[in-house]
């Protein structure tokens, strides 16, 4: 069984610069989300897919930011741009469909953006 | 809107020492409690949850949590604290239904340093 894959674990990019973080969830759930962690804070939601539809958006997801699941698999987000205020771990998640019994929802291993 | 409190930034334990973390909770509605466990530059883990029933939750490693409802609280528990428990706790809450329950909100963490 395999848990949640993120790639690349590390980016270091230049500020305006384009980045591009990829998500393969659990293969049975069709809920992702994307959760953002700065040092010494707790993970922020991002957004949330149900299958390939995006069903909500953080105001902290501002236009530079755009996140996709074109086939319910695997998803994107990509920052455009890229300004020092967006250095941090970017966090995929995944769970089953429903809120019945909690659905747990269990995260990757991150993605660390540094722009320099 | 719901939020986590964790008034602890660091815990310290000796070794062998019952350990607490703890953590309270606002949300509307009833609440669906969890601990995540953050190891330095990894992922969460997920640990346990409180969904319904029993105040009193057991998860992984050894761990144990207690839902006071009056108090709004989870603290999450340890009889013997391990050196290898060292790292980062995150409280998190979702409602079970209505808006925001398909999102974890966390708290800032705790950090648990065990002693040997």
């Amino acid at each position: 069984d395999t848990g949640v894959s993120q790639d690349p674990r590390h980016k270091i990019t230049k500020r305006g610069q384009n980045v591009t973080f990829r998500c393969d969830p659990i293969s049975e759930h069709n809920r992702l989300y994307w959760y953002r962690q700065t040092l010494g804070q707790g993970p922020e939601f991002l957004t949330y897919f149900q299958n390939e539809a995006q069903l909500e958006k953080s105001r902290l997801l501002s236009d530079r930011f755009s996140a996709e699941r074109p086939k319910g698999s695997f998803s994107t987000l990509e920052i455009q741009r890229t300004e020092q205020g967006d250095s941090a771990m970017y966090l995929c998640a995944s769970s089953p469909a429903g809120t019945k019994n909690g659905n747990t929802i269990y995260f990757g291993e991150g993605s660390w953006l540094t722009v320099v | 809107a719901q939020s986590v409190a964790q008034p602890e930034d660091q815990v310290n334990v000796a070794e062998g020492n019952p350990l607490t973390v703890k953590c309270t909770y606002s949300v509307s509605g009833n609440p669906y409690l969890f601990w995540y466990v953050q190891y330095p530059n990894r992922g969460l883990q997920f640990l346990l949850k409180y969904i319904t029933g029993d105040n009193l939750v057991k998860g992984s490693y050894g761990f144990e949590a207690e839902f006071n409802k009056s108090q709004t609280s989870f603290h999450l528990k340890k009889p013997s604290a391990l050196v290898s428990d060292s790292a980062l706790y995150f409280c998190a809450v979702r409602p079970d239904s209505g808006a925001g329950s398909y999102q974890l909100t966390f708290g800032k963490g705790t950090k648990l340093s065990v002693i040997p």
